[in-house]
């Protein structure tokens, strides 16, 4: 059963950082792109960005409210990936999911809240 | 970035009755190396999002057969031929012909 699960979110203050997990199962992780989006409350879905895989370079790119403050990795050989998230704002306030290739599976979701 | 409108915002039906959902682009989605890259998910409250529909039209298979998607170019629609009560929810249609992916704003469902 293909899985993703979505771990590190919690409550932090405004400039500070946070890193988030998504532990994947039942797929070939290194063959694929995982991709995060977030979702403010009450708002509509927003992609963060995705990583490629190593046979297509591996690298990341990001969505412009993001780009420089947000850092995706990968460890392959655990099948997991990492939302690196810096400087955090109180607009990056959402639930954080992560998906696969196709986004036909996705995670439950973490909950991430910056404040003071 | 490709800017997604969907319509309605709010949708009520009567269990039984069909219901549509339109999604419309500012750009083609028509991808240059060819394909339409058009998804519609489906969303429960406190659940995280579930695809039902890719490239336009291909039914997820855990998807009930009362869905279809269907559209070209610009326009798409969602269709559900008769609405059940586990329908509600909120659906999004997606982009991800351009970069970056682009979310329309949801229509929300209700049972009537």
């Amino acid at each position: 059963e293909v899985q993703l699960v979505e771990s590190g979110g919690g409550l932090v203050q405004p400039g500070r950082s946070l890193r988030l997990s998504c532990r994947t199962s039942g797929f070939s992780f290194a063959d694929s792109a995982p991709t995060w989006f977030r979702q403010g409350p009450g708002k509509t879905l927003e992609w963060v960005g995705f990583i490629r895989s190593a046979a297509y370079g591996g690298a990341a790119h990001y969505g412009a409210s993001v780009r420089d403050r947000f850092t995706i990795s990968r460890d392959d050989s655990k099948g997991i990936a990492y939302l690196q998230m810096d400087n955090l704002k109180v607009e990056d306030t959402a639930m954080y999911f992560c998906t696969r290739n196709g986004f036909d599976i996705w995670g439950q979701g973490t909950m991430v809240t910056v404040s003071s | 970035d490709v800017l997604m409108t969907q319509s309605p915002l709010y949708l009520p039906v009567t269990p039984g009755q069909p219901a549509s959902i339109s999604c419309s682009s500012n750009e083609t989605l028509l991808y240059s190396g060819g394909g339409v890259y058009l998804t519609w998910f489906h969303q429960r409250p406190g659940q995280s999002p579930r695809r039902l529909i890719y490239k336009v039209s291909n039914r997820d298979s855990g998807a009930p057969d009362r869905f279809s998607g269907s559209g070209s170019d610009t326009f798409f629609t969602l269709k559900i031929s008769r609405v059940e009560a586990e329908d509600v929810g909120i659906y999004y249609c997606m982009q991800a012909t351009h970069s970056p992916i682009t979310f329309g704003q949801g229509t929300r469902l209700d049972i009537k």
